[in-house]
């Protein structure tokens, strides 16, 4: 258990609100990500961090922004909020194991956007 | 651009059967990963291969990585309906201490009794 939580775990909105996902770790992990899972697509890469106020976008950053005021918070913001942001979301921290980092990952947000 | 191409995409397969899942990628990497995902649930890490070569196995399990071929598999040795879950493979694309993984698209394997 990589000490992940997320919240809420299930939203259900309407087009053009703002929606603020949040990602809680408890254990001091420097690198934290989010990504989202749609069928088909398998996971993908929407932002990262590697540290306080350290962000960087992915592969699907379009329409997400994210801020990381402490260590332990990772929060992602729908600005206004799209049917194609329906989506499973997913926040994972970088844990070194073994010397490399591994990606552990919370247990997921599911957003229904209507 | 990194493409990660998993085959098959869903796999049916007895009780008690071999079978092996098949993980390509298009660039160079060294950092390959496998999760599993549960209906409904998070994933979970199985294995971290970090180089040409590297095997690991745990239980009916066992993963390997050519990073010439550019080609992981994952092998399931007499599978029994425990393992029915999807499983992802992902390569890391950078060489620093973070990584940005890319994720295949899965394979939806079920096991039948």
């Amino acid at each position: 258990d990589a000490g992940i939580t997320q919240s809420p775990r299930h939203k259900v909105t309407e087009t053009g609100t703002p929606v603020t996902l949040r990602c809680h770790q408890t254990e001091n992990h420097r690198y934290m990500y989010w990504y989202r899972q749609d069928p088909g697509h398998g996971l993908r890469l929407i932002h990262y961090s590697y540290g306080v106020k350290d962000t960087d976008k992915g592969e699907v950053s379009d329409g997400y922004s994210v801020s990381r005021s402490k260590t332990e918070d990772f929060l992602l913001t729908l600005e206004s909020a799209t049917s194609s942001q329906t989506s499973v979301y997913f926040c994972a921290i970088g844990q070194r194991r073994g010397g490399r980092e591994t990606q552990y990952f919370g247990p997921g947000t599911r957003l229904l956007v209507l | 651009e990194l493409k990660v191409e998993q085959n098959p995409l869903f796999l049916s397969m007895q009780e008690g059967k071999n079978y092996t899942i098949y993980c390509n990628y298009s660039t160079t990497s060294d950092r390959l990963y496998w999760y599993r995902q549960d209906p409904g649930k998070s994933l979970e890490s199985l294995f971290v291969l970090l180089s040409n070569g590297a095997v690991k196995q745990e239980g009916r399990l066992m993963a390997s990585l050519d990073t010439k071929a550019r080609l992981s598999t994952l092998h399931i040795t007499a599978a029994v309906h425990d393992l029915s879950a999807t499983y992802f493979c992902a390569v890391d694309k950078t060489n620093f201490g973070n990584e940005k993984l890319t994720f295949g698209t899965g394979t939806r394997l079920t096991i039948i009794p």
